[in-house]
This record gives structure tokens, C-alpha cells and sequence, in this order.
């Protein structure tokens, strides 16, 4: 079965420093992942997807994030962080054989001045 | 403007009482689903549908019920038989192809008195 692993529950970066947020997934074929977005008591947004072709996606807001399969991974990163960039961060990968996705735990990020 | 509403934003549920969350959607999209959220634990699926008429249960069905008489609308009943409710609840809708991004509504918070 598929499973997505964010290990870090909470992540602290100062104003302008890089972030990357870390992501792990188990999954048989080539996945399609996801990374979504949630500032407090709201819903998700799409930062970004990979469905197939460029391991090197582009999102919104700054957002990348890069697939790497021989780690299993889709590491979210951004060079400079504003302090509107505080949320929690998850990662999902869709069942390619269904209509379901299975998300993270999220990443709680949280931005010093 | 298209996109998800949720009503209420909260909601208090007394012991033995089921109650129902409302979710509408505008984009036109088929796929509609429902999600629980608990804090450090991510988005567990509770229903989804991908068409009119039809819905397949999640991982946490237990305790809920829904129904999908019109494409735009999928409302979901929280019933007495689910014993743990508090939670903050997300719908989404997709295109309902597979793998598709979702979209998420505002959410609602469900209390027990």
C-alpha cells in the first residue's frame, strides 16, 4: 500500500534563510505527488505536482520541489522564506489506480524575524 | 467566482445527535470527497464519490454517512455510532480523472458539548 512519510512534525526557519521540507513516499510505480499548502483553519492549495517528465518541478509562491526516485523522494524547497510562508506543509502521492490520495502528517513551518 | 463552500464553519454536536455537514461546489467537477483531519496525523478519507449517485467509503467510514443526489453537493452526516467527532473536516472536489489536483473547501470544526 502506499504511504507518504514527512519526518519532521515542526520546522523553524528564520526570515530570508532556505527552507526544505522533507518528503518520503512508498509506492511500486512511477507516483504522482503532490505538495498542498494549509494556513490556520483552512482549507489545502496546490503548490505544485509531478505527474511525469522533469524531475525539477515549479510551483507557486517560490515553491520547488524535486522528484528523485532512487531515494524515493519529493523534497519541497524554497531559497528564501517571508514570514507569510508560516503553515503546515503536506505531502501526498495519488492512487493511480483509483481516485484516492494519501497524504502526510504535514510539516508544521514556522518563521522567526 | 468558482470553487468549495462549507457550512457551518463550526459546529456543536450533543451526545446521541447526528448531525450534517454541507458542502457545494461550482467548478463542475465529478469527483467529490471527504476528509478528517486531526492535529499531527494529516487528511484521513472518510467518503468519496466520482460520479452522481455513487460514493465508495474511505479508510475511516465508520460513524458517517453521505449522499450525492446532485453533482454539485455531497453532504456528510456525522451519526451517534461515531464516537470520537471532534475533528476539523475538509471537502475537496476534482475533475475526477485520475490523479487530479483537489480543491479544497474552508472546512468545519466540529465540537462536541
Amino acid at each position: 500500500a502506499q504511504s507518504v512519510t514527512q519526518p519532521d512534525i515542526h520546522i523553524t526557519v528564520s526570515e530570508g534563510a532556505s527552507l526544505e521540507l522533507r518528503c518520503n513516499y512508498s509506492y511500486g510505480a512511477t507516483p504522482y505527488l503532490f505538495w498542498y499548502v494549509q494556513s490556520p483553519g483552512q482549507g489545502l492549495q496546490l503548490l505544485l505536482k509531478y505527474f511525469s517528465g522533469d524531475t525539477l518541478v515549479q510551483g507557486i509562491k517560490g515553491f520547488e520541489a524535486e522528484f528523485k526516485r532512487s531515494q524515493s523522494s519529493f523534497n519541497l524547497r524554497k531559497p528564501s522564506v517571508h514570514w507569510s510562508d508560516a503553515a503546515e506543509y503536506f505531502c501526498a502521492v495519488a492512487d493511480t489506480g483509483g481516485f484516492k490520495t494519501i497524504f502526510g502528517a504535514g510539516t508544521r513551518l514556522f518563521v522567526k524575524a | 467566482d468558482g470553487g468549495i463552500t462549507q457550512s457551518p464553519k463550526y459546529l456543536f454536536r450533543k451526545e446521541g445527535q447526528n448531525v450534517t455537514l454541507s458542502c457545494e461546489q461550482n467548478l463542475n467537477h465529478d469527483a467529490m470527497y471527504w476528509y478528517r483531519q486531526d492535529p499531527g496525523q494529516g487528511l484521513r478519507l472518510i467518503y468519496y464519490s466520482q460520479i452522481v449517485n455513487d460514493f465508495q467509503k474511505g479508510d475511516i467510514a465508520e460513524g458517517y454517512s453521505v449522499s450525492r443526489e446532485k453533482k454539485e453537493s455531497f453532504p456528510l452526516t456525522v451519526t451517534s455510532a461515531q464516537k470520537n467527532p471532534t475533528a476539523f473536516y475538509l471537502c475537496a472536489s476534482s475533475m475526477g480523472q485520475l490523479a487530479e489536483t483537489q480543491y479544497f473547501g474552508p472546512g468545519t470544526r466540529l465540537l462536541v458539548l
